[in-house]
């Protein structure tokens, strides 16, 4: 299993250009989210999904959008890119909400200039 | 509210000796308790878990115990080494979310 995998590992954007951020899981997990965290600070939620076709916003959704069109994919989506994106983007999977860990991916860190 | 607070926020030991790290959560609900590691540049990695039908759980040095009425928990690390240096996040689950705390820095001085 390759696990949780995103994509690109890095961007530099402009201000007001936009991207998708790629993430998959292999491991049929129901559950996913994206979690972004600033330079030495937490983890915060953006969105979740808790199985195809479902989505919601979790802590900080204002300038992202998400889709759930399969079990494996789930892409962020940020359109007119901020300078306060600029952060470290998590996507993580589990396989229920509760007693079972989140498996997270190796990260894509955006940078908006 | 979906609040978790984590403290101390920095921790810096000796290595041999203890470190522990609390978090305290708000919804009585809530019954699943995680934590996680990051090393510096890496994804953050369960350590440990616990439900709440116990009040402690061991893994070698890694412990964490529960305390349900007063609504925190907290991780506990013996016999610090060096490579235990990172920082240590815990979780809460809020209805579908999961709510992470801000994080504890370790630092293991040797």
């Amino acid at each position: 299993n390759a696990g949780v995998t995103q994509t690109p590992k890095f961007r530099i954007l402009k201000i007001g250009q936009s991207m998708t951020l790629q993430c998959t899981q292999d491991m049929n997990h129901n559950y996913m989210y994206w979690y972004r965290q600033d330079p030495g600070m937490g983890l915060k939620l953006i969105y979740y999904s808790v199985g195809a076709g479902i989505t919601d916003k979790g802590e900080v959704p204002n300038g992202y959008n998400v889709s759930r069109s399969t079990t494996e994919d789930f892409p962020l989506r940020l359109e007119l890119a901020a300078p306060s994106q600029t952060s470290v983007y998590f996507c993580a999977s589990s396989y229920a909400r509760e007693n079972s860990p989140l498996h997270f991916g190796n990260g894509t860190r955006l940078t908006v200039t | 509210g979906e609040n978790v607070e984590q403290h101390p926020s920095t921790l810096s030991v000796q290595e041999g000796d203890s470190a522990v790290i609390k978090c305290t959560y708000s919804d009585s609900a809530s019954n699943y308790f995680p934590w996680y590691k990051q090393e510096l540049g890496k994804r953050p990695q369960l350590i440990i878990d616990i439900r709440s039908n116990v009040g402690e759980k061991k893994d070698q040095r890694i412990a964490v115990t529960l305390n349900k009425t007063a609504k925190h928990f907290s991780l506990h690390i013996t016999e610090t080494q060096p490579e235990d240096s990172a920082v240590y996040f815990c979780a809460v689950p809020y209805g579908n979310k999961l709510v992470f705390g801000a994080g504890t820095i370790l630092r293991v001085k040797s």
